[in-house]
């Protein structure tokens, strides 16, 4: 099965950019969504399709996806930016089809 | 204003099988291409994909899963249900349902989430 491997945790001074990433074999070529969990909320979508942002979200988030890794990234990082960030692709080949998700990644505001 | 919201018990025994029931509102699960997914998230861990029932009543299930997991949609009472067999402890988690859209699929909006402990 397919795996997406993000590290664990990552800090980040407020008004600075942070940069996540989602490690993939080959994930430039399938598509990556991001999803944002603040604690003890349910995730949100914030990124589609590598680099689309839904209704809502910032301008401020914007995504990449090229080779082996695909990168979330947040400028100017507010406090309220502070949340768990997962990666999530969809997995086909001839026998499944099968969402996966990354580990997911806890970035902290200092 | 698409929304969702999942029901069932909170505290279940091992062995036994759980049913929760996601119900939903702004959307119709007869509307081509959309869907409704399963998730859940143990706590302090990462999220996990369960299952996911599309408009054509095409279902898939988490290979690890598979074998213990069964999807249902009623288009007519806008509610999907998800029955999970041989509950175990391990199994305790935050069990969360989603609108699904797009090729490839994405979650977008997401229910507030059941916490489901399993415990004799």
């Amino acid at each position: 099965s397919y795996v997406l491997t993000q590290p664990p945790s990552m800090s980040v001074a407020p008004g600075k950019t942070a940069r996540m990433t989602c490690g993939g074999n080959n994930i430039g070529s399938k598509t990556v969504h991001w999803y944002q969990q603040r604690p003890g909320q349910a995730p949100v979508l914030v990124i589609y399709y590598d680099n689309d942002r839904p209704s809502g979200i910032p301008e401020r988030f914007s995504g990449s996806n090229s080779g082996d890794t695909a990168t979330l990234t947040i400028s100017r990082v507010e406090a309220g930016d502070e949340a768990d960030y997962y990666c999530q692709v969809w997995d086909r080949t001839s026998d499944h089809r099968d969402v996966v998700f990354g580990g997911g990644t806890k970035l902290t505001v200092l | 204003q698409i929304s969702l919201k999942e029901s069932g018990p909170t505290l279940v025994k091992p062995t036994q099988t759980l049913t929760l029931t996601c119900s939903f509102s702004g959307f119709s699960l007869s509307s081509s291409g959309l869907g409704v997914g399963w998730f859940r998230q143990p706590p302090g861990k990462a999220l996990e994909w369960l299952a996911l029932v599309y408009w054509n009543d095409n279902k898939r299930y988490s290979p690890s899963l598979k074998s213990r997991l069964s999807i249902t949609k009623d288009t007519s009472k806008n509610q999907v249900v998800l029955i999970m067999t041989n509950m175990d402890p391990l199994d305790t988690a935050t069990y969360y349902c989603a609108h699904s859209s797009g090729s490839p699929v994405w979650f977008d909006p997401w229910g507030q989430g059941i916490l489901v402990t399993v415990s004799s």
